[in-house]
C-alpha cells in the first residue's frame, strides 16, 4: 500500500520560499503511470489544487500560483517536492501531497502539514 | 480557473438520503468524465469516494453514488449513517493546460 508523508518547516517568514518534501513509501515513485500532486487548505476553507508532476518530469500548475510554484521529483530518494516563492500570510495553510494514476483522481494522500507564514 | 460551486451545507436524518451538487462549466465538469468526490473528516486528509463520475474505489460502501448531467455532477449518500458526517469536495479535470479544480465544499450533517 502506497503511503505519503509530508515534511518541512512549519514556519516561514514573509517573502521567503516555502519548501516541502513528500516521501513515498510502499512503492516506487517512478513506477507505472503515477503522477504526484500538491494541494493546500487554509484553515476553515476549501481545497486548492497547486499542481502535479508526472514521472516523466512534466508539470502542470494552478494558473493563480504558476509564477511562484515549482514541483520537482527525486527518484533516487522516492520523494517529490514543492517550492513556493515570495510567500505571504495568504499562503498559510495545511499542505497535502497526493498521488494518482488518472487525472483528477487522487488515490493516495499524506496526512498534511501546517505551514504558517509569519515574521 | 474558478472553483466548482457546491452548496455550503446539506443534512439528513439517519437512514435518509442526501444529494450534493457540483456545478462547473463545459471546460471542466461538462467536458470530461473525470469528476471525483472526496470525503474529509475534521483534521484528516481527504479520502477518494467516487472517481470518473460514478465509480467507487474498493472499500467504499455502495451507499455512495455519483452521476452527472451537463455541467453539474452530483453525489448521493443513501442510508445516511453517523460516520457520513463530514465535508465533501468534488473535483474535475479541466482540460485546458491539463489542470484540476476542486469544488467549494459541502458540510454534510447527520441530524
Amino acid at each position: 500500500q502506497v503511503q505519503l508523508q509530508e515534511s518541512g518547516p512549519g514556519l516561514v517568514k514573509p517573502s521567503q520560499t516555502l519548501s516541502l518534501t513528500c516521501t513515498v513509501s510502499g512503492g516506487s515513485i517512478s513506477s507505472g503511470s503515477y503522477y504526484w500532486s500538491w494541494i493546500r487548505q487554509p484553515a476553515g476553507k476549501g481545497l486548492e489544487w497547486i499542481g502535479r508532476i508526472y514521472t516523466s518530469g512534466s508539470t502542470n500548475y494552478n494558473p493563480s500560483l504558476k509564477s511562484r510554484v515549482t514541483i520537482s521529483v527525486d527518484t533516487s530518494k522516492n520523494q517529490f517536492s514543492l517550492k513556493l516563492s515570495s510567500v505571504t500570510a495568504a499562503d498559510t495553510a495545511v499542505y497535502y501531497c497526493a498521488g494518482g494514476v488518472v487525472v483528477a483522481e487522487l488515490d493516495y494522500w499524506g496526512q498534511g502539514t501546517l505551514v504558517t507564514v509569519s515574521s | 480557473q474558478s472553483a466548482l460551486t457546491q452548496p455550503p451545507s446539506a443534512s439528513g436524518s439517519p437512514g435518509q438520503s442526501v444529494t450534493i451538487s457540483c456545478t462547473g462549466t463545459s471546460s471542466d465538469v461538462g467536458g470530461y468524465n473525470y469528476v471525483s468526490w472526496y470525503q474529509q473528516h475534521p483534521g484528516k486528509a481527504p479520502k477518494l469516494m467516487i472517481y470518473e463520475v460514478s465509480k467507487r474505489p474498493s472499500g467504499v460502501p455502495d451507499r455512495f453514488s455519483g452521476s452527472k448531467s451537463g455541467n453539474t455532477a452530483s453525489l448521493t449518500v443513501s442510508g445516511l449513517q453517523a460516520e457520513d458526517e463530514a465535508d465533501y469536495y468534488c473535483s474535475s479535470y479541466a482540460g485546458s493546460n491539463n489542470l484540476e479544480v476542486f469544488g467549494t465544499g459541502t458540510k454534510v450533517t447527520v441530524l
